[in-house]
Parts: C-alpha cells; sequence; structure tokens
C-alpha cells in the first residue's frame, strides 16, 4: 500500500513570495490533516478536511494560508506571502475514518521543508 | 499555551539499557495518549497509545505509564536498541475531538 506522498520535499523562497505544496493521501483515506512542524516544536495541526469539507481549520493564519481538497482526494496547502515565522516542515497526513486518535491509524507523509529567507 | 509538555529535549543512553521518556499535560480533557517515532527526513510514525481508563501498556519493548492524577505519561524502551535512536513526540487527544496536540519531542541517542 503506498503511503502518503508529498512534493517538493524542499522548497526555498524569499519573503513575501509564494509557495504552494502538495499532498496526496493513502488511497481510502477519507481525512487529511496539514501539520506545521517548526524546528525543535512538536507538530501544530493548521487544517483537517473530512472528504473536501473542512472540519477544523482554527489554527490555520487565514491571512496568509489557504488550503484546499478537490474531489476529496489530492490537497494543497499556499502560503502567500510568506513570512520568515512560516520556515518549517509541513506535514500532510491521513486516516481512514475520523477518529484516528483511537487507534494510531494516522498516517504522516516525509514533509516538505520549507525555508524563506 | 502549551497543552502537551516534553520537557526534556534529549537523552542519551547505552544499549541494552533502559531509555525513559517523559511527558506532562494540563488539560484535564485529554482521554487518550500516543506516542510516535521520527526519524530524520520522515513523517512521524505510530508507537504505542494509551487510553485514559489505563495505567499501562505494553507492546513489546515499548511499554507507556499514565499517571492521570499528575496528569504525567512515561514511555519505557526495555532494552534500548540503536535503531531506537529517533525524536519521540507524545500526543493527547479529548473525548470532544479528535484533534492530537504535540509535544515538542525528545531526542533520544542509544549508543552501541
Amino acid at each position: 500500500e503506498a503511503g502518503v506522498a508529498q512534493s517538493p520535499r524542499y522548497k526555498i523562497i524569499e519573503k513575501r513570495q509564494s509557495v504552494a505544496f502538495w499532498c496526496n493521501p493513502i488511497s481510502g483515506h477519507a481525512t487529511l490533516y496539514w501539520y506545521q512542524q517548526i524546528l525543535g516544536q512538536g507538530p501544530k495541526l493548521l487544517i483537517q478536511f473530512q472528504n473536501n469539507g473542512v472540519v477544523d481549520d482554527s489554527q490555520l493564519p487565514k491571512d496568509r494560508f489557504s488550503a484546499e481538497r478537490l474531489k476529496g482526494v489530492d490537497s494543497t496547502l499556499k502560503i502567500q506571502p510568506a513570512k520568515l515565522e512560516d520556515s518549517a516542515v509541513y506535514l500532510c497526513a491521513s486516516s481512514r475514518s475520523g477518529r484516528p486518535t483511537t487507534t494510531g491509524e494516522l498516517f504522516f507523509g516525509e514533509g516538505s521543508r520549507l525555508t524563506v529567507l | 499555551d502549551q497543552q502537551v509538555k516534553q520537557n526534556s529535549p534529549s537523552l542519551s543512553v547505552q544499549e541494552g539499557r533502559i531509555s525513559i521518556l517523559n511527558c506532562d499535560y494540563t488539560n484535564s480533557m485529554f482521554d487518550y495518549f500516543l506516542w510516535y517515532k521520527k526519524y530524520p527526513a520522515e513523517g512521524p510514525t505510530f508507537l504505542i497509545s494509551i487510553s485514559s481508563i489505563k495505567d499501562k501498556n505494553e507492546d513489546g519493548r515499548f511499554t507507556v505509564f499514565l499517571n492521570k492524577s499528575a496528569k504525567h505519561l512515561s514511555l519505557h524502551i526495555v532494552p534500548s536498541q540503536p535503531g531506537d535512536s529517533a525524536v519521540y513526540f507524545c500526543a493527547a487527544s479529548a473525548a470532544a475531538g479528535n484533534k492530537l496536540t504535540f509535544g515538542g519531542g525528545t531526542r533520544v541517542l542509544v549508543k552501541p
């Protein structure tokens, strides 16, 4: 079974530029998550999708971050304009159900490392 | 407001000895706790979990202990192996939702 795919793996941009990250979850997984992991910290949930609807985006900085999950499969996370503090690894995760916390059934991709100069 | 804290950023242990990782939480609504392991350049992978109705859960070399009154949990790895060298994250969720709140992680180095 293929895992969660993310691209690009690495991206370096200047501040105020824009960037987009792509995620393809495990086939059949209805729930998709985007996490931000700043160096030395644990992952922080940015947004959660159930199929193509948003379940939780309370920690998404909506003035500069946006995410979509068209057709309930792939997802794109965009940052525009980027700030220095956005330098982080952006992790995509997926689960079959909406309650992966009771089973640990939350599968992460390898992440996209963003450096903002 | 850090609801889940791992106060030891790093831990070094000799191969074959016990590794003990600690995690504290502040939100009394948390009722499920998980440990994730992360190797460099990879995403975190699930290791072990425990429900708040239990105080211990064991899976092979890994045991998680939960002390609800102290709002504290720990992960024991016995015996430690060089392949256990990784960053370990503690995470918690509340029954009202399924959002995971992660701690800052503890980097474990197992020396041969």
